[in-house]
C-alpha cells in the first residue's frame, strides 16, 4: 500500500523558516517524481514544487521560487522542502504527491497534508 | 490568475449527469494533453480521478470519465450519487515546467 506521510508543519513567524518531509513507502520511491502541493485556508490547489525521480532535475512555481528548495534521498525514502523567508501568504495545507510512472505533473497519490502557519 | 478556467460551482440530482469544463487560458500551456482530475472531500486529500485527459485509474467508477475538444477539457459524471459531492479540480503543465491547477468546482448534488 502507498503511503505519503507528511511531518514538520507549524507555527513560524514571517520571514522565517521550516523544513517539510515526507516519508514514502509502499512502492520504489526512486522511481517516480514527487511533488508539493498546498492548500490555502478555503481556497483551491496551488502547485508549488516539483523533483525528477533521481533528483537532478527541480521545478517551482513562481511564487516559491527562490526561497523554496525542493531535495530527495532514495536511500531513505524521503521527500523535502526548504522553506525560507516564509510569508503570510504561504500559509497553507502542504501536500506530498506522488508523480504518475513518466509523469511529473500528475499525481496518483496524496498524503495527507501538513499544515503551515505563518504567523506573528 | 489561473491559465486553468473552471465553473465556480455545478450542481446535479441523484441519477443525472453533470460535465465541468477546464478551459485553457493561457496559449502557453504545453502539458493540455496531460489534463489530470481530482476529487477532494472536505477535509481531505485530494485524488486522482483522470489523468491524460481520459484515463481513469484502477479503482476509480467507470461513471467519471474525461474528454477534450480544442482548448476545453470536461470531466463527465454520470449516474450521479451523494457521495460525488465534492470539489474537483483539473490540472495541467505549462511549457515552462510549472504545473497548473484550476481554480476548482464546487459539485452540489440535489
Amino acid at each position: 500500500e502507498v503511503q505519503l506521510v507528511e511531518s514538520g508543519g507549524g507555527l513560524v513567524q514571517p520571514g522565517g523558516s521550516l523544513r517539510l518531509s515526507c516519508a514514502a513507502s509502499g512502492f520504489p520511491f526512486r522511481n517516480y517524481a514527487m511533488s508539493w502541493v498546498r492548500q490555502a485556508p478555503g481556497k483551491g490547489l496551488e502547485w508549488v514544487s516539483a523533483i525528477n525521480d533521481d533528483g537532478d532535475s527541480t521545478f517551482y512555481a513562481d511564487s516559491v521560487k527562490g526561497r523554496f528548495t525542493i531535495s530527495r534521498d532514495n536511500s531513505k525514502n524521503t521527500l523535502s522542502l526548504q522553506m525560507n523567508s516564509l510569508r503570510a501568504d504561504d500559509t497553507a495545507i502542504y501536500y506530498c504527491a506522488k508523480g504518475i510512472a513518466g509523469r511529473t505533473f500528475s499525481f496518483d497519490y496524496w498524503g495527507q497534508g501538513t499544515l503551515i502557519t505563518v504567523a506573528s | 490568475q489561473s491559465a486553468l478556467t473552471q465553473p465556480a460551482s455545478v450542481s446535479g440530482s441523484p441519477g443525472q449527469s453533470i460535465t465541468i469544463s477546464c478551459t485553457r487560458t493561457s496559449s502557453d500551456i504545453g502539458g493540455y494533453n496531460y489534463v489530470s482530475w481530482y476529487q477532494q472531500h472536505p477535509g481531505k486529500a485530494p485524488k486522482l480521478m483522470i489523468y491524460d485527459v481520459s484515463n481513469r485509474p484502477s479503482g476509480v467508477s467507470n461513471r467519471f470519465s474525461g474528454s477534450k475538444s480544442g482548448n476545453t477539457a470536461s470531466l463527465t459524471i454520470s449516474g450521479l450519487q451523494a457521495e460525488d459531492e465534492a470539489d474537483y479540480y483539473c490540472s495541467s503543465f505549462e511549457s515552462t515546467s510549472t504545473g497548473v491547477f484550476g481554480g476548482g468546482t464546487k459539485l452540489t448534488v440535489l
